[in-house]
């Protein structure tokens, strides 16, 4: 079952950042958060993953709150492209067994 | 690297008729999942295999559904017999599951019309 938060939707200019949040406040000690997106109609993509420091790659960056209860992807140039459904999840790297929410669909406006 | 391959990419078949959907991984990934994805109930995991050996099927919604690995590099999902309902995007997704595994590789998804 889903153990995070995330709002529904979200708009964002294209060009300008990205800041999507996630709330996990049962995550547990040993809990990743991994974020994947969905573009329409294609199988969800890995984006990035954490555990307690702030994380970035070339697709974006992954700030994880001290208390470890929050997260938030950070894209940091949003296109056109990046328009599609964000699923922010917890799990554990071993067992990666992991459970998706509802997401939060990012349009990015021209 | 082909990524994970999932065939058919569509099926349409009709009420009753048994429908096999088939899936590739990535060479060297050790563990496989099904998943299933409609406007209503979003990305459900029906099943997971780890080096070939079902672990949790508990997400299977009904005995209609079955779901083999015979080798690490081939599954079936298989629907018998298929039902309206049934209609879905079906995807599989690998991953190396392990102190290096980073997370899932899903395919292209099979999407099952069932009429």
């Amino acid at each position: 079952d889903a153990k995070t938060t995330q709002p529904p939707s979200m708009d964002c200019a294209e060009g300008r950042a990205a800041n999507l949040p996630c709330n996990h406040s049962t995550i547990s000690g040993n809990e990743y958060v991994y974020w994947y997106r969905q573009i329409h109609s294609q199988g969800p993509q890995y984006i990035i993953h954490g555990l307690k420091n702030n994380e970035t790659n070339e697709m974006a960056s992954l700030i994880i709150t001290e208390d470890r209860k929050s997260s938030t992807l950070i894209l940091p140039h949003a296109t056109l492209r990046d328009t599609a459904v964000y699923y922010c999840i917890v799990g554990y790297k071993a067992g990666n067994q992991f459970y998706f929410g509802t997401g939060t669909s990012l349009t990015v406006i021209p | 690297d082909a990524g994970v391959i999932q065939s058919p990419r569509h099926e349409v078949t009709e009420m009753g008729q048994e429908v096999t959907l088939r899936c590739k991984p990535i060479s060297g990934h050790n563990s496989l999942f099904w998943y299933r994805q409609t406007m209503m109930r979003g990305l459900e995991l029906l099943i997971y295999f780890n080096n070939n050996v079902p672990i949790d099927d508990s997400g299977m919604p009904e005995d209609r559904f079955s779901a083999k690995m015979p080798n690490a590099s081939f599954s079936t999902l298989k629907i018998q017999p298929s039902e309206p309902r049934d209609s879905a995007v079906y995807f599989c997704a690998s991953s190396f599951t392990g102190p290096l595994g980073y997370g899932y590789t899903f395919g292209s998804g099979t999407r099952l019309t069932v009429v």
